[in-house]
């Protein structure tokens, strides 16, 4: 079975542009969740989505916004890039949504803004 | 949420146990332990996780203290293809996210 699939595997953009990532969970995972990582530092959570609804936004301004499609894949856009959005994007699925749930995570989209 | 410490860094000798401690000293009955690990330039993978007792997988073992204030992941023999930055998690954001710190690198040297 395919992993976590995630595109582009790496993106440049310059300051004030927008990105898609985009984020295809394992088959039958309901749950799909964005994690934003920047160098030395572990991951932080940025939204949860499950059965194409937000169920949970991390601490990140307006300029991040996420979606989920009837086939429980993901985009995650961010608006207006900012030099400090430069990080490694990861996208994790689950089967259900909530407390301990065991997340399988893909490669990443690593973002450098300049 | 609970908070964990680990050491930022460790070495181990290629074929040797690899023993990681983590130190969860406010987890809460409901919580359990997990350990994830994070392979250079990859995603983070998870290994084990365990609520109260002692658990062993293919990959690893989880070793929690009665009190469940601390708690170890032992490699039993790692290989260089162990070597990554290993998170210990033992607390969920309100919103059933993981915490993440900044884990420990480990470095299994030949």
């Amino acid at each position: 079975d395919a992993g976590v699939t995630q595109s582009p595997t790496h993106l440049i953009k310059t300051r004030g542009q927008h990105v898609t990532l985009r984020c295809s969970p394992i088959s039958g995972h309901k749950s799909v969740s964005w994690y934003q990582q920047v160098l030395g530092q572990g991951p932080q959570f940025i939204f949860q989505y499950y059965e194409k609804e937000e169920r949970g936004r991390g601490n990140f301004p307006d300029r991040f916004s996420a979606r989920q499609f009837p086939n429980y894949s993901s985009e995650l856009n961010v608006n207006a890039l900012l030099l400090g959005d430069s990080a490694l994007y990861l996208c994790a699925s689950s089967l259900e949504q909530g407390f301990n749930e065991k997340l399988f995570f893909g490669s990443g989209t690593q973002l450098s803004v300049l | 949420d609970a908070k964990t410490t680990q050491p930022p860094s460790m070495d181990c000798a290629e074929g040797r146990a690899a023993n990681l401690p983590c130190n969860h000293s406010t987890i809460s009955g409901n919580e359990y332990v997990y350990w994830y690990r994070q392979i250079h330039s990859q995603g983070p993978q998870y290994i084990i996780h365990g609520l109260k007792n002692n658990e062993t997988n293919e990959m690893a073992s989880l070793i929690i203290t009665e009190d469940r204030k601390s708690s170890t992941l032992i490699l039993p023999h790692a290989t260089l293809r162990d070597t990554a930055v290993y998170y210990c998690i033992a607390s969920w954001g309100s919103q059933g996210n993981l915490i993440f710190g900044k884990g420990t690198k480990l470095s299994v040297k030949p």
